[in-house]
């Protein structure tokens, strides 16, 4: 079983929807989670960080952090076209300086 | 600022040939690493670094080396490439501090297409 899992879509949606992206892991020693936007033929870049569990929002974006269920999700308000991308969970254990690991990517595309 | 720095672009081998992939930052980070992406299989890890002259193996390191001589600069070589290795490859970079929140920072990729 790979440590973070998923679901790599593709995922279509209209603009003005709600999207929902989300990855389950397996390791519970996981303590930073992030989620990265990588366009089409450029690199990841960090989009949301959060430490431990609870929520965290920067405009339309909500990032959630479920320990519980080893789940984590994240929210975008308002999709616009911009907003095309492949979204990428990356998780760390309890350290900052350890590894980290990455989920599949989610190709998500927001048509006018 | 230039952030992190790869060349070339793009590079098509034939099957045994090699060749190496640069990869340079200039934000004084110690954490450097390599990662390949291939559809549906996300990004994963090769070779890292923690500071100059310390490196260690990643999840998918055969067929790859690499040394890491200054702060700035992580190579990674390809000894004899083979067909498997066609992939887009991701330098990234980390400041590895205590105080950070071990972001990585990628470059724009390297696309290497083995025949």
């Amino acid at each position: 079983q790979k440590e973070v899992e998923q679901d790599p879509g593709p995922l279509s949606v209209p603009e003005g929807a709600i999207v929902s992206l989300n990855c389950t892991y397996s390791n519970s020693a996981f303590q930073y989670f992030m989620w990265y936007r990588q366009y089409s033929r450029k690199g990841p870049e960090l989009l949301m960080y959060t430490y431990s569990s609870g929520n965290k929002e920067d405009g339309r974006f909500t990032a959630q952090v479920d320990k519980s269920s080893k789940y984590i999700s994240l929210f975008i308000r308002d999709s616009q076209p911009s907003d095309s991308a492949t979204y990428l969970c990356g998780l760390r254990g309890g350290s900052t300086l350890g590894r980290l690991y990455f989920g599949r990517g989610t190709q998500l595309t927001v048509w006018p | 600022n230039a952030g992190v720095t790869q060349t070339p672009k793009f590079q098509v081998l034939k099957t045994g040939q090699s060749m190496t992939l640069q990869c340079a930052q200039d934000m004084n980070h110690e954490y450097m690493s390599w990662y390949r992406q291939d559809p549906g299989m996300g990004l994963r890890l090769i070779h890292y670094s923690v500071g100059a002259g310390i490196t260690d193996q990643g999840e998918v390191p055969n067929g790859y080396n690499v040394s890491r001589s200054t702060t700035e600069d992580f190579p990674l070589r390809l000894l004899s490439a083979a067909p498997s290795q066609t992939s887009v490859y991701f330098c990234a970079s980390s400041p590895w501090s205590r105080q950070s929140t071990g972001e990585l920072f990628f470059g724009e990729g390297s696309r290497l297409t083995v025949l």
